[in-house]
């Protein structure tokens, strides 16, 4: 498996909703990124898990909170967020830090805020 | 502060012809430097990546030149084929591989 999964695809949210976007990868990997992709931008990093422990928080507001359960999950949960928050959702995973390694990047969760 | 310059932002090469992007950096921590290709709706995939000790790197019909001197590198895509459409994102690594930045992407059309 070479895969990073992520659910939902597409996501709509009112403001006052709480929700959850989910990430999956089996193949061994050690971290896992959070990135945020705006149409017609780069992708820029949010949270950076390293062995189940936040380890990078690129002054993301706290209405994103991370979460990785275990070594193969990670989730992001969504609260109170503004129609601003619009965007791309990208989980990524690397064999670990401490090291370059190549990324492998999810599909993405297309995410709505009304 | 952008760390990662990326140009041109947007090219059009026709079938056959050769795809060339460039990119600058400033952060001599860099020392990862991937490319992906994303088509719409998709992440990012990883294309071709070096490390600085190497000037030049093949594979297939993508080739990444570097220059460590300068702190410029490119991509060159030979015989471009319409499936290349897509936007192109360089990026680097530091040397703790976990703060990964891109440049500012190409968007690439390869005419028919």
């Amino acid at each position: 498996d070479t895969e990073v999964t992520q659910t939902p695809k597409h996501l709509v949210m009112g403001m006052t909703n709480k929700k959850s976007l989910k990430c999956e990868q089996h193949m061994g990997h050690r971290a896992m990124y959070w990135y945020k992709q705006k149409a017609k931008k780069p992708p820029e990093l949010m949270f950076v898990y390293s062995y189940e422990k936040l380890s990078i928080n690129e002054s993301v507001p706290s209405r994103f909170s991370p979460e990785c359960p275990n070594s193969s999950l990670l989730n992001l949960h969504l609260h109170a967020l503004q129609p601003e928050d619009s965007a791309l959702y990208l989980c990524a995973s690397s064999q670990g830090t401490g090291r370059s390694y190549g990324y492998t990047f999810g599909s993405g969760t297309r995410l709505t805020v009304v | 502060q952008q760390q990662v310059k990326q140009s041109p932002q947007s090219l059009i090469v026709q079938k056959g012809g050769i795809s060339i992007i460039n990119c600058a950096y400033e952060n001599t921590a860099f020392d990862y430097f991937p490319w992906y290709q994303q088509f719409p709706g998709k992440g990012p995939a990883l294309l071709i990546a070096i490390r600085p000790d190497v000037s030049e790197k093949k594979e297939g019909r993508f080739t990444i030149s570097f220059n460590k001197s300068a702190k410029q590198f490119s991509l060159h895509i030979m015989d471009s084929q319409p499936g290349d459409s897509a936007t192109y994102f360089c990026a680097a690594n530091n040397n703790a591989g976990n703060m990964l930045t891109f440049g500012g992407g190409t968007r690439l059309m390869v005419k028919p």
